[in-house]
């Protein structure tokens, strides 16, 4: 497919356990978002990639966050021993240079139980 | 921080034209204002941005008060498909990096 691809589209863990996600940007796209979207809010910044380098994680709610996009394209977010406040839909949104459009996944639906 | 304020709900009828207020009164003279919708279970999407100039394309108007603080996002003639969120955001440019910043959204509803 031609968009942003988010894996899985939905996610139940367990409080303590760990996940990642997954993001395919659209090939070619220098710049990558991750954002954290609770229920009935708008999307929250996380952090930034430009390319592989993470050039801002101050959206970052804790230490238990983790994102790497190590060749530039492919980027995971990791979750730590979560919590039953880290329930939301993430979202992850690609751009081809700085300053485009910025083309947003579906997002991946957590719920920790 | 969110940098804009808008409405939490609209209604609008079918084939009408929809007028979405933004307020972003603290909004600095390099940041860009955009707009974005999110229908049900869907990410964001793009619709419009600007900088201080009145801005149109193929799916909306955007108005920007000459002061900058305050914006409306005009879809001109509303269906059904234009319920969503709409989201008036500012992007924030520092020190080589930048970021979208949302707001609360308006919930408008396109009644038949």
């Amino acid at each position: 497919g031609a968009g942003v691809s988010q894996s899985p589209r939905y996610k139940v863990a367990k409080r303590g356990q760990d996940v990642a996600l997954r993001c395919d940007p659209i090939s070619g796209h220098v710049s990558l978002f991750w954002y954290q979207q609770a229920l009935g809010q708008g999307p929250e910044f996380l952090t930034y990639f430009q390319n592989e380098a993470q050039l801002d994680k101050s959206g970052l709610p804790s230490d238990r966050f983790f994102a790497e996009r190590p060749e530039g394209s492919v980027s995971t977010l990791k979750i730590q021993r979560t919590q039953q406040e880290d329930s939301a839909v993430y979202l992850c949104a690609s751009s081809l240079e700085r300053y485009t459009e910025a083309f947003f996944g579906q997002g991946t639906r957590l719920t920790v139980v | 921080d969110a940098k804009t304020t808008q409405p939490p709900s609209m209604d609008c009828a079918e084939g009408r034209a929809a007028n979405l207020p933004c307020n972003h009164s603290t909004i600095s003279g390099n940041e860009y204002v955009y707009w974005y919708r999110q229908i049900h279970s869907q990410g964001p999407q793009y619709i419009i941005h600007g900088l201080k100039n009145n801005e149109t394309n193929e799916m909306a108007s955007l108005i920007i008060t000459e002061d900058r603080k305050s914006s409306t996002l005009i879809l001109p003639h509303a269906t059904l498909r234009d319920t969503a969120v709409y989201y008036c955001i500012v992007r924030v440019d520092a020190s080589g990096t930048y970021k979208y910043i949302f707001g609360t959204g308006t919930r408008l509803k396109v009644l038949a």
